[in-house]
Order: C-alpha cells, then structure tokens, then sequence
C-alpha cells in the first residue's frame, strides 16, 4: 500500500516556465513533507519542507504547497532552469518521525 | 563540514554470498536510516538507528540486518543475498529524530 504516491514518472519543462511536480498521501497521520532532489549518481538532497500548520513554504525558486483536505502538496519551481533537472522525490512524517517516500518524478528542463 | 559518506561505492557478489555496507553520518548527527532503491522505484525504508539502538525497521526480511557504532557510523548487512537484493543501498543521517535527512552518495549492490 503507497501511503505516498507520484503519479507522475516524468515531466518536461521549457526553461523558463514553471514546473509543478504533484505528490499525494494518504495517511491523515502525516504531518511533516519533504521535497528531495537525485541526480544520477548521488543521494538525494533536501529542497525543501513544510509542517501541516502551515498551507506555503517559499525558498528562492522552490514553492510547497500543502493542501491537507485534498491530501495533495506539490513543488513549484520558477523559473526552471536545465540544472534542475534530476529526479524529484516528495516524503512524509508523522510521529513515528520516519520519513515514507513516493517513487519519484523525472523532471527534464528543456533549454 | 564532511557529508554522509558510504563505502563502498560499487559492490559484487554472488547469490547466496553475504554483503556489508558501511555509513558515517554527519559529525554530530545521532540517527542513522538505511533505504534501498531497485532500480525504477522509489526508496524504500529499510532501517533507523539512534543512538546504537534499532528504532524502527521497514517490511524487509530478516536477512537484511545492521548496526549502529558508538561513533554513531553503522552497517548494513544482507545474509543470503538474492538477485532482487540488486539495488542502490542509501545511507542517511539526520541532527534530531524527525529532522531533515542527509543521504550519502549510496552503494550500488549488485547481485550475479
């Protein structure tokens, strides 16, 4: 059972544009989400996150957006530039505090 | 400061062989999380350490098994191994329980 799922395997972006990469869960116990980016070769690296007390969390570029009656949050990235593109895994926490990780989004930024 | 790292980088063995992986966590991180990722899916939990206690392990066999050193470093060994045992095996650490992880660059396991 995916308590986090990305539907998406991929997507593609022109430079420039906004990229929005979507991850839902469906766990109510969740309470803590989590953005981490894997380029080829190495481990994935925090982006950025957002506590359920809150619906935004900006950081530069990078947006979350966490909508908790839908179950649904999902990274903005604006402009996306071609060094964003790598694989885009979202997580979950609740108070077992251990992070459940969807199967990932290849984003692919098109110059 | 010196990142998560995992050795080794790249690993071989045969069926039914026994594989150790090794983590150092960031210096003053306490918990140590093991994941696996088979290629084409996502990161799948296999073990938490904190300090040197097993605080949680994932739907995994118990041929998959670890420890956590009192530097806080672990390993992660897999008994019996299987071809579907073939994955990238990361290592993560993070400051407090719950806290941001920090992957390393993770050990690629390859099973003939």
């Amino acid at each position: 059972d995916q308590q986090v799922k990305q539907n998406s395997p991929s997507l593609s972006v022109q430079e420039g544009r906004i990229s929005i990469l979507n991850c839902d869960y469906t766990n109510s116990m969740f309470d803590y989400f989590l953005w981490y980016k894997k380029y080829p070769a190495e481990g994935p690296t925090f982006l950025i996150s957002i506590s359920s007390i809150k619906d935004k969390n900006e950081d530069g570029r990078f947006t979350v957006f966490l909508n908790k009656s839908a179950k649904h949050l999902s990274l903005h990235i604006v402009p996306s530039q071609p060094g964003d593109s790598a694989v885009y895994f979202c997580a979950a926490s609740g108070s077992a505090r251990q992070l459940t990780f969807g199967s990932g989004t290849q984003l692919t930024v098109l110059p | 400061e010196a990142g998560v790292t995992q050795s080794p980088t790249h690993l071989i063995k045969t069926r039914g062989q026994q594989a150790t992986l090794r983590c150092s966590p960031i210096s003053g991180h306490t918990s140590v999380y093991w994941y696996q990722q088979a290629l084409g899916l996502g990161l799948q939990f296999l073990l938490w350490y904190d300090e040197g206690e097993e605080r949680n392990r994932g739907n995994f066999p118990p041929r998959f098994s670890g420890r956590q050193f009192p530097n806080y470093s672990s390993e992660l060994n897999v008994n019996a191994l299987e071809l579907e045992d073939s994955a990238l095996y990361l290592c993560a650490s993070s400051l407090e329980v719950g806290g941001e992880q920090y992957f390393g660059p993770g050990t690629r396991l390859t099973v003939t």
